[in-house]
């Protein structure tokens, strides 16, 4: 089946900063999602992206499907933006079967 | 609601006791995913509902666990002599559609003693 790789697996980061996540995937998707899990284990859907770039506020993400890769940009760091950064591609033989990374786990420092 | 609902948020049971563990999607919303995530781990399919089709039940990992949805409705997820290893989070999400953007649930925490 798919691989998903997610790196760096940790991150620590000054408030203010910006950032780059990284995720790798092993075959052709066309269905790629960027999560956030905050502290209290709640999953906030951030991007839903396949190709393309998509802006959201200080979040925005990028993904070259031709490539197999994904990157989601955080700029200007909060202390609320903490929590794990996961994502999922759809494995190519199921409609439901996303297949998540095992996430990147950001720290963000007052 | 305007979100995906699951109930209860905590369950304490003891080995070998059943538990039933409830999902109402988004209103409209097709498709109905379960995921269960062990401490500190990734997420792990267990299973998925489109609207009238056979569900994909690849991802559940015995005989001991079982799904069902009414309609497009509520689903609920059942798991049998519960083990120890069975401790962990699970987690519906519901989209508009098969692969649409998954929204989620707050999770069931549930706890084998």
């Amino acid at each position: 089946g798919i691989q998903v790789e997610q790196s760096p697996p940790d991150l620590i980061l000054q408030e203010g900063a910006n950032s780059t996540l990284r995720c790798n995937f092993s075959d052709s998707v066309n269905n790629l999602q960027w999560f956030h899990q905050n502290p209290w284990g709640q999953l906030i859907n951030l991007f839903y992206i396949p190709s393309g770039t998509k802006q959201n506020g200080r979040l925005s993400a990028t993904t070259v499907a031709t490539e197999r890769y994904s990157l989601l940009y955080i700029s200007s760091s909060q202390t609320t933006d903490s929590g794990v950064y996961f994502c999922a591609v759809l494995d190519g033989g199921s409609q439901g079967n996303l297949i998540f990374g095992k996430g990147t786990k950001l720290s963000v420092k007052p | 609601g305007a979100g995906v609902s699951q109930s209860p948020s905590n369950k304490v049971t003891e080995k070998g006791k059943d538990v039933e563990l409830r999902c109402d999607p988004i209103s409209g919303h097709t498709a109905l995913y379960w995921y269960r995530q062990r401490l500190g781990q990734g997420l792990e399919f267990l299973i998925y509902f489109q609207g009238n089709s056979a569900p994909d039940k690849s991802g559940l990992p015995s005989d001991r666990f079982s799904a069902e949805r009414t309609g497009e409705s509520v689903s609920t997820l059942t798991i049998q002599r519960t083990q120890q290893e069975d401790s962990a989070v699970y987690l519906c999400a519901s989209s508009l559609k098969g692969g649409g953007a998954l929204h989620f649930g707050n999770g069931t925490r549930l706890t084998v003693t």
